[in-house]
């Protein structure tokens, strides 16, 4: 079946940082995948997406690049500040069901100044 | 455009009870959905509307209904609250079917089942 993997929390990193939070997937066929974050007390914000092999989503400094030979979309960013402290989820977007996002359990970030 | 809305933001319910949550969209999108967000989980779905006039169980659709009033809105409605049912809600929205299409999501409502 279909299902996200992602690395468990919390991750916390001084201000500037380098950051990498790791997604791996299970999926048939060629899925989309998506990074979603959650501010505190707020819903999620789409941040990026890729939606085929080698495509590389970016936004805010964020990128993630859709790696079909490992399954992963791992979430990097050069250098994090506080206001990048919130919870980041994977999710996918299979091509054989394409209305049911995959979410995976999500990562929550705390950076500190 | 205010995006995908939701009321209410709160609700505190006692077992048995009935309530609806409001969702509604105004990105003229086709396709609306709702999940539930519990901890440790991510977000699981419960029914979604591929168009106006259609309905569809998600993942864990026991113990709710929803109705497509119109293109702009879609309601979810517990007909007798459980504790099991404590949760945030997350209402979503996308231009239509397609595995490239981004689901927009509102701000949630935090439900508690005392």
């Amino acid at each position: 079946g279909n299902s996200v993997t992602q690395m468990e929390g919390p991750v916390t990193l001084s201000e500037e940082a380098f950051l990498t939070i790791n997604c791996t997937y299970t999926a048939t066929g060629y899925p989309s995948l998506f990074w979603y974050v959650q501010y505190p007390g707020e819903g999620l914000q789409l941040l990026l997406k890729a939606t085929k092999a080698d495509d590389k989503g970016s936004n805010k400094g964020f990128e993630a690049t859709y790696r079909k030979e490992t399954t992963s979309f791992h979430l990097e960013k050069g250098s994090v500040q506080v206001s990048d402290s919130a919870v980041y989820f994977c999710a996918l977007l299979p091509k054989d069901s394409s209305y049911k996002l995959i979410f995976g359990s999500g990562t929550r970030l705390l950076v500190r100044p | 455009n205010a995006g995908v809305t939701q009321t209410p933001k709160f609700q505190v319910l006692k077992t048995g009870q009935s309530m609806t949550l409001q969702c509604a969209q105004d990105m003229n999108h086709n396709s609306m959905y709702w999940y539930r967000q519990d901890p440790g989980m991510g977000l699981r779905l419960i029914y979604y509307s591929a168009s106006e006039g259609t309905t569809d169980k998600g993942e864990v659709p026991n113990g709710y209904n929803v109705s497509r009033l119109n293109k702009r809105e879609f309601s979810l409605r517990l007909e007798s609250a459980a504790p099991s049912q404590t949760s945030v809600y997350f209402c979503a929205s996308s231009r239509g079917r397609g595995n490239q299409e981004t689901q927009y999501f509102g701000p949630g409502t935090r439900l508690l089942v005392l």
